[in-house]
C-alpha cells in the first residue's frame, strides 16, 4: 500500500533556485493539499485542490505554485527560493464526503533547507 | 478568515493524570472536525466528528465537539509516557479547505 508519496525527503537549496516535491497518491481521492510546518508549529497550508483541474490558494500560497493534471499527482514547485522557506512540508489527500468523510493522509514529510 | 485555535499550547502532565485538550474554531461553512497526534513525523489520525454531542472513544482517548459554541475537546485519561506528542486539531470547511491549529504539545512524566 504506497497511500501518499512525497519525494524527495531531504533537499539543501540556495537562495533564488527553484525546485519540485513531487506528491503521488494510488487511493483515488479527489481532494490534495500541501501543507508546510515550521518548528514548534502546526500545519499551515499552502494551495490545496478538490479534483482535476482544480487548485486553490490557502492561507500561506506565496512563493509556491501547484497543478493537478491528474487526479494522482500534485507537484509543488518553489520558484525561487528563499531561507523563509526553510520547512518541513508535507502532502496530504483524502475523498471528499462519503463514509470515510475527510480523514486526511499524510505523506512521510519532505524536508527542505534554503542557504 | 478561518481559523482554528488550540490551547493550551504545551502542557507538562505525570503518568496517569487525566488531561483535557481544547479547540475552538472560527470558520465560514463547518463540514467536519479532525484530531490527530503527532510525534516525529506526520500525523496520525485519531478522530473525526461532525455532530454536537456525540463521544468518540478509542482506548483512553476520547472526544466531544458542540457546533453551538464552536469548540472540540480531546480528553485522554491515565496518561502514559507514549502519549507524549503534539495533538493537532484541524476543521474541514464546506469548500473542503482543511485548517489546523498550532497544536498543543503534551509531555508526560513517568
Amino acid at each position: 500500500n504506497a497511500g501518499v508519496t512525497q519525494t524527495p525527503k531531504f533537499q539543501v537549496l540556495k537562495t533564488g533556485q527553484s525546485m519540485t516535491l513531487q506528491c503521488a497518491q494510488d487511493m483515488n481521492h479527489e481532494y490534495m493539499s500541501w501543507y508546510r510546518q515550521d518548528p514548534g508549529m502546526g500545519l499551515r497550508l499552502i494551495h490545496y485542490s478538490v479534483g482535476a483541474g482544480i487548485t486553490d490558494q490557502g492561507e500561506v500560497p506565496n512563493g509556491y505554485n501547484v497543478s493537478r493534471s491528474t487526479t494522482e499527482d500534485f507537484p509543488l514547485r518553489l520558484l525561487s527560493a528563499a531561507p523563509s522557506q526553510t520547512s518541513v512540508y508535507f502532502c496530504a489527500s483524502s475523498y471528499i464526503g462519503g463514509a470515510s468523510g475527510n480523514t486526511i493522509y499524510f505523506g512521510e514529510g519532505s524536508w527542505l533547507t534554503v542557504v | 478568515e478561518d481559523k482554528v485555535v488550540q490551547s493550551p499550547l504545551s502542557l507538562v502532565v505525570h503518568e496517569g493524570d487525566t488531561v483535557t485538550l481544547n479547540c475552538s474554531y472560527e470558520v465560514t461553512n463547518f463540514r467536519s472536525l479532525l484530531w490527530y497526534k503527532q510525534e516525529k513525523k506526520a500525523p496520525t489520525f485519531l478522530f473525526m466528528l461532525t455532530s454536537s454531542g456525540i463521544e468518540k472513544k478509542s482506548g483512553r482517548l476520547s472526544s466531544i465537539l458542540d457546533k453551538k459554541e464552536l469548540f472540540s475537546i480531546l480528553n485522554i485519561t491515565a496518561t502514559q509516557t507514549g502519549d507524549s506528542a503534539v495533538y493537532l486539531c484541524a476543521v474541514v470547511t464546506g469548500g473542503f479547505k482543511t485548517i489546523f491549529g498550532a497544536g498543543t504539545r503534551l509531555f508526560v512524566k513517568a
